[in-house]
């Protein structure tokens, strides 16, 4: 089975922090993403990875980066965080290379900013 | 622009009741179609895709999804719904012709009365 991993079920952060968060995958997946969740609006894509150190823009980059040293490593990083990113954060991972669709998901982090 | 329409936000069913939830998409060529589910403050499992072939595709936990062409309908049923099925469940598009990127529904939300 697909395991992903998140670093934090909950964090709880103040305006203005910079915020870290870790995913991880242990199927040797090409493909990971970083999503949030908001009631009413389903999922959203705010960056996605084929590669190592690739990165590629989603729906809702603004205000977020990512990074990816190792494949099985995927981070998202909230450079200062504002309220409007309290948000449930989903990671994704898929494979192959490119092939984005049958992704699997990990428990998400539910951050809070305050 | 792609859509992925859940038009019921909220159903109520029975315990040992039939249940379908709807997915419109508004896409040209087959895409490949996904049901997730999500249980409370947790992330997504796959319930059942449909990538080509026959229509009506078997998932796990008893459900099945059917792929309408003619109504760009993949709608989720199960004969007989549990109390365990409450959740939260997603219809995910994906199609090369936008970006190769999965596109989600906003969720509808199962409740189970017994």
């Amino acid at each position: 089975d697909v395991k992903v991993t998140q670093s934090s079920r909950y964090l709880v952060k103040r305006t203005g922090e910079k915020v870290f968060l870790e995913c991880v995958q242990d199927m040797d997946h090409e493909n990971m993403f970083w999503y949030r969740q908001d009631p009413g609006l389903g999922l959203r894509l705010i960056y996605f990875s084929y590669d190592v150190k690739m990165k590629e823009k989603g729906d809702i980059p603004e205000g977020y980066s990512v990074s990816r040293e190792k494949k099985e490593r995927f981070s998202l990083i909230l450079e200062s965080a504002s309220t409007n990113q309290t948000s449930m954060y989903l990671c994704a991972s898929s494979s192959p290379a490119g092939f984005f669709y049958e992704q699997y998901f990990g428990p998400g982090t539910r951050l809070t900013v305050t | 622009a792609q859509s992925v329409t859940q038009p019921d936000i909220h159903i109520t069913v029975s315990e040992g009741a039939s249940l379908e939830l709807r997915c419109n998409y508004s896409y040209g060529a087959t895409p490949y179609l996904f049901w997730y589910v999500q249980s409370p403050g947790q992330g997504l499992q796959l319930l059942l895709k449909y990538f080509s072939g026959d229509t009506l595709v078997q998932g796990i936990k008893g459900f099945e999804a059917e792929f309408k062409r003619s109504q760009s309908s993949f709608n989720l049923r199960k004969p007989s719904v549990h109390w365990s099925d409450a959740a939260e469940y997603f219809c995910a598009v994906g199609a090369r012709e936008y970006g190769n990127k999965l596109v989600f529904g906003a969720g509808t939300i199962l409740r189970v009365k017994s």
